[in-house]
């Protein structure tokens, strides 16, 4: 069975910029979370998604956003760039909401310039 | 609020040394624990986890923690560290299915051959 998957691996912004990155839970898996990873702050959870609706948010600003489709898969956005959202961002799926047995993907370093 | 304290932000052993690794949490209910490992360049991988069974959990590659509410700790240990358990250790408490994961700072090892 294919893990989770995240693309892009890597990418590099501007600041004022905005992104979207992607994310495919384990075939199955229905709930996506996601998390932000910096030196300073470690392992920050941004938000959670379950049959396409948020069961639950972190602590970001308004301009960190995500969704989940139909199949599972989710995206999040972040607009207007800012240096301090360098960060590795991860995903991680389970097979249902609330089973905390996450499955953590690759993740993509952003980087903003 | 659950929170997490990881003693020890660096820890170095020598290859074949006992691996210990602290992490004590704070959460008004029962909480479920969890410890993952992350590799260079990659996710997080869940090493083992503890839901109100036994209290000695046994996980992957030979590590194993305890549960002991009366000193509300979760220690991470391995026998015998091997070259190969280079990286870094997070430790990641919820009170719940319905709370996010809340991590520790991380706990990066290094072994010393």
């Amino acid at each position: 069975k294919a893990g989770v998957t995240q693309t892009p691996r890597y990418l590099i912004k501007t600041r004022g910029q905005q992104v979207t990155l992607s994310c495919s839970p384990i075939s199955g898996h229905r709930s996506v979370s996601w998390y932000q990873q910096t030196p300073g702050q470690g392992l920050q959870f941004l938000f959670e998604y379950f049959s396409e609706t948020q069961r639950n948010k972190g602590n970001f600003p308004g301009r960190f956003s995500g969704r989940q489709f139909s199949n599972s898969r989710s995206e999040m956005n972040v607009s207007t760039l800012e240096l301090g959202d360098s960060a590795l961002y991860l995903c991680a799926s389970s097979l249902i909401a609330g089973n905390n047995e996450q499955f953590f993907g690759p993740g993509t370093r952003l980087t903003v310039l | 609020a659950q929170s997490v304290t990881q003693l020890g932000s660096h820890v170095s052993v020598s290859e074949g040394a006992l691996v210990l690794l602290r992490c004590n949490y704070s959460s008004s209910v029962p909480p479920y624990l969890f410890w993952y490992v992350q590799y260079p360049n990659q996710g997080l991988q869940l090493l083992l986890k503890y839901t109100s069974a036994a209290t000695l959990v046994k996980g992957i590659n030979g590590f194993e923690a305890e549960f002991k509410k009366s000193e509300t700790s979760f220690h991470l240990t391995k026998p015998s560290a091997h070259m190969s358990d280079a990286a870094e250790y997070f430790c990641a408490v919820t009170d719940s299915g319905n709370t996010p994961l809340v991590f520790g700072k991380g706990t990066r090892l290094s072994v010393i051959a």
